[in-house]
């Protein structure tokens, strides 16, 4: 079967410190992917997505990036966070872009 | 522009009270309507999917329905652990996704 591991499910990290957010597909091949962040209130804003290795398209300029060094694993990262980074990040696939499975997603507070 | 536009933001149900939940859209080409459950602190969870007008798909206490313009989530007879926060999303014939912030349910016992 396919599913998708994302974590941490918790992080708490203090201004200007680095992030690493890892995500794994599992039961499938050549998985678009996708990060989202999800703000109360303002649904899903669409960070990044990736339709194959080493493939990124940014969709808000940010403090943030993303990679992806495997087919199934996708990566959100930052230098120095920002407090306006908090949020709860999600990570997704499908395949031929026909709807979306997420992951159990990620709440980011930075202090 | 606001591509998809979900109503109410929270409704509050008495358990068995049946209600809708509305999405609509203003996407030039229609490709997919998706519904999603999202529990607190979870992400969201797959419901449906509808393609054309008229469909309809049924799980359980939930049936969701689609027009030109807009989709329907119908709850009947709903239950406290129906609860959670629905959302509706729209795929445009460009593979471009956009989401509603979603309706958030709660369902007194």
């Amino acid at each position: 079967s396919q599913t998708i591991h994302q974590w941490p499910a918790t992080l708490v990290q203090p201004v200007g410190s680095p992030l690493s957010l890892e995500c794994t597909v599992e039961g499938t091949s050549n998985p678009n992917l996708y990060w989202y962040r999800q703000a109360a209130g303002r649904g899903l804003q669409l960070l990044f997505y990736s339709v194959g290795i080493g493939q990124i398209s940014s969709e808000v300029p940010q403090n943030l990036s993303a990679s992806r060094p495997q087919d199934r694993q996708f990566i959100l990262s930052s230098k120095k966070l920002l407090l306006s980074d908090s949020g709860f990040y999600l990570c997704a696939w499908s395949i031929r872009l026909y709807g979306y499975t997420f992951g159990s997603g990620t709440r980011l507070t930075v202090v | 522009e606001d591509q998809v536009t979900q109503s109410p933001e929270a409704l509050r149900l008495q358990e068995g009270e049946s209600s809708s939940l509305n999405c609509s859209y203003t996407v030039s080409g229609l490709r997919g309507l998706f519904w999603y459950r999202q529990d607190p602190g979870k992400g969201p969870e797959f419901l449906f999917t509808l393609y054309s007008a008229g469909e309809e798909k049924e799980k359980e206490r939930l049936k969701a329905t689609l027009t030109k313009k807009e989709s329907f989530l119908h709850i009947t007879a709903p239950k406290p652990e129906d609860s959670a926060t629905y959302l509706c999303a729209v795929q445009d014939t460009g593979n471009q996704f956009y989401f509603g912030t979603g309706t958030s349910l709660t369902v007194i016992p």
